[in-house]
């Protein structure tokens, strides 16, 4: 167990529509990353954020935003969903936005399907 | 910009028999790399990682990477594989920015 969590387990939802992940990072961790994981893509980087600010953007679309909140839990936002956004979501988290600690702990993931 | 490169996208040793896995990176500065595990449904699990201090990494499970500048590689071992080591493995690297870079993975089957 990473200390990581995340909800839902599982998704489905329609095309068109609209989807909101939560992910809690571990005690004490202030950066949170998105992943998304698919058999065509692979794994990649979504977005990062820092205590609450947007640190880095990888190949995120427009149709997905995320925000941190103060208590520093993380949701990732999809919408207008299609049929290739059916993918594992994987957060992590880090103590640091950089420096020595730079290890990121995943949690379960969230299994998307749209139909 | 970084990319990882792992040789093989599947890998099947027998029990008891020697375990590499091969990872070369690109970049100009030599990243942090790491190694994940995944297990069927399940997230990933680090394994180990390299930040410069020792070429000669040791992680969890009996695995081992060893960081050769020269090749720009970063392979993973283990003296013998473990039925219990079937699993799909990435390695990933992170430079200037944070976020990992991950190779496309390689999935090792033990058999009996």
């Amino acid at each position: 167990d990473s200390g990581v969590t995340q909800t839902p387990k599982h998704l489905i939802t329609a095309t068109g529509q609209r989807v909101t992940l939560r992910c809690s990072p571990r005690s004490g961790d202030l950066s949170v990353y998105w992943y998304q994981q698919s058999l065509d893509q692979g794994l990649q980087f979504l977005i990062q954020y820092y205590n609450g600010e947007e640190r880095a953007k990888g190949n995120i679309l427009e149709r997905f935003s995320a925000q941190q909140f103060p208590d520093l839990h993380s949701e990732l936002n999809l919408s207008s969903l299609e049929l290739g956004d059916s993918a594992l979501y994987f957060c992590a988290s880090s103590v640091a936005a950089s420096g020595r600690s730079r290890e990121q702990y995943f949690g379960p993931g969230t299994r998307l399907t749209v139909t | 910009a970084q990319s990882v490169t792992q040789l093989g996208s599947h890998v099947s040793v027998s029990e008891g028999a020697l375990v590499l896995l091969r990872c070369n990176y690109s970049s100009s500065v030599p990243p942090y790399l790491f190694w994940y595990v995944q297990y069927p449904n399940q997230g990933l699990q680090l394994l180990l990682k390299y930040t410069s201090a020792a070429t000669l990494v040791k992680g969890i499970n009996g695995f081992e990477a060893e960081f050769k500048k020269s090749e720009t590689s970063f392979h993973l071992t283990k003296p013998s594989a473990h039925m219990s080591d079937a699993a799909e493995y990435f390695c990933a690297a992170q430079t200037g920015a944070n976020n990992l870079f991950f190779g496309t993975g390689t999935r090792l089957t033990v058999i009996p």
